[in-house]
């Protein structure tokens, strides 16, 4: 089984300081991790994902993740953090490398930025 | 990655209604889509999977009387809400996916209120 939980519900931070979104997984193998963004009302758009090659991922919009498989952790980080970040976001766990694996969702953080 | 849309963008029905959703991927061959949906302010729930020319494989607690899910061909599947009831009101989302894909690739999204 895989699951994974993103640690806080809401996280605020003043535009221009660095931006921190928890996650962590749990998985029987060697998992493919996301990070996706919601803006309200509006789609999913994807951030980044971790496949099993390099550890440190860089995204869109200047996100980038870690992989950590000691700390079974996917924080997603961005140095300076924008009005227009403001928005949810999940991180999911995919139990394989085959497309065709089912998605397993966090519950999503809000994140506020303070102009 | 892979176009997806969504047919309608939102619907307004009455109780009792049947609704029908499209998802339709534009330039990829999905051999795997999955229905996924999310309730205001919740993260998304995996509804079901289907496979193109097979019966779909439905989460726990989802009716499969009530979801009906079509996926006739590589590019369409359509979910409809059956009898649809204001608990039934949420946002329907389709991803696609393939066996030589590690990703989804998520449609825009369907808001349906029952009224």
């Amino acid at each position: 089984a895989q699951s994974v939980t993103q640690l806080d519900s809401h996280v605020s931070v003043s535009e221009g300081t660095p931006v921190l979104l928890r996650c962590n997984y749990s998985s029987s193998y060697s998992p493919s991790l996301f990070w996706y963004v919601q803006h309200p009302n509006k789609g999913l758009q994807l951030l980044l994902k971790y496949t099993s090659a390099a550890t440190l991922v860089k995204g869109i919009n200047g996100f980038e993740a870690e992989f950590k498989k000691s700390e079974t952790s996917f924080h997603l980080t961005k140095p300076s953090a924008h009005m227009s970040d403001a928005a949810e976001y999940f991180c999911v766990v995919k139990l394989s490398n085959f497309g065709n694996e089912k998605l397993t969702f966090g519950t999503g953080t809000r994140l506020t930025i303070i102009p | 990655g892979a176009v997806v849309s969504q047919h309608p963008s939102w619907v307004i029905c009455k109780s009792g209604t049947s609704v029908k959703i499209e998802c339709r991927s534009l330039d990829f061959q999905a051999t795997t889509m999955f229905w996924y949906r999310q309730f205001p302010k919740q993260s998304l729930m995996l509804m079901a999977t289907s496979n193109e020319g097979s019966k779909a494989t439905y989460e726990q607690g989802v009716e499969k009387d009530k979801f009906l899910i079509n996926h006739a061909s590589l590019t369409l599947s359509t979910l409809t809400v059956t009898s649809a009831h204001p608990e039934d009101s949420s946002f329907y989302i389709c991803t696609v996916s393939g066996r030589a894909y590690n990703e989804q690739f998520f449609g825009p999204g369907t808001r349906l209120t029952v009224l």
